[in-house]
């Protein structure tokens, strides 16, 4: 693989469930990043971590959890699913040693009914 | 308020034409400034970045930064239909202990008319 992958590509999910969006980088960059993106309001952070074993909040982090055990992989867990998290979700790295820019996976798309 | 405005757009050019696209930032301590496309249904994918006052040319394209104005542009030249998309500006550096992080403008929605 070359960059970020991200599983599920989309998912129907009810409401109560828990759910993890799945997260892998093969690019050894340390720092991940996750976003959720709904029509009008742009993309939102939700967590990121700066390097393994690290991780912080974002602007919207509530009903979110993250986990960095390793380099490569930073999944999102919803506990609880509600339909407001029905959203279009991206996943991100970048090297904190450059520039900043960061590189995005193809995105899991949502839907909590 | 969003700390980076874009206007929304649409912004419609005919094809061959220049296209530009603006936004601005409310921190001073931005230090980087990034454009992103987007094609409906897809993820944002990295165009340029900038981090000094000036132009910076890539190919068609052209970023320019004017920190004393907190303003970025993107100008795309010999504009193609395929450049049809949503430009997103972002900005790092903006009172954050988060290494990295940016902050994303709305984004600018393009439609280059054959």
């Amino acid at each position: 693989i070359a960059g970020i992958t991200q599983a599920p590509t989309s998912q129907i999910l009810a409401a109560g469930r828990r759910m993890t969006l799945r997260c892998t980088q093969d690019m050894r960059h340390n720092a991940m990043y996750w976003y959720r993106q709904d029509l009008g309001l742009g993309l939102r952070l939700i967590h990121y971590s700066n390097t393994a074993g690290t991780t912080g909040k974002g602007e919207v982090p509530d009903g979110y959890s993250v986990s960095r055990a390793n380099t490569d992989d930073f999944p999102l867990t919803l506990a609880s699913a509600v339909p407001s998290q029905t959203s279009v979700y991206f996943c991100a790295s970048s090297d904190t040693g450059t520039g900043g820019e960061q590189y995005f996976g193809p995105g899991t798309r949502l839907t909590v009914t | 308020q969003k700390e980076v405005e874009q206007n929304s757009g649409p912004l419609s050019v005919p094809e061959g034409a220049i296209a530009s696209l603006n936004c601005t930032y409310s921190d001073r301590g931005s230090q980087s400034f990034f454009w992103y496309r987007q094609y409906s249904g897809k993820s944002p994918e990295l165009i340029m970045f900038i981090y000094s006052n000036g132009d910076k040319e890539d190919g068609r394209f052209t970023a320019q930064l004017n920190k004393a104005s907190q303003y970025v542009s993107l100008l795309i030249r010999d504009s193609q239909p395929s450049d049809s998309a949503t430009y997103l500006c972002a900005a790092r550096g903006m009172n954050n202990n988060a290494g990295n992080m940016l902050t994303f403008g709305g984004g600018t929605r393009l439609m280059v008319k054959p």
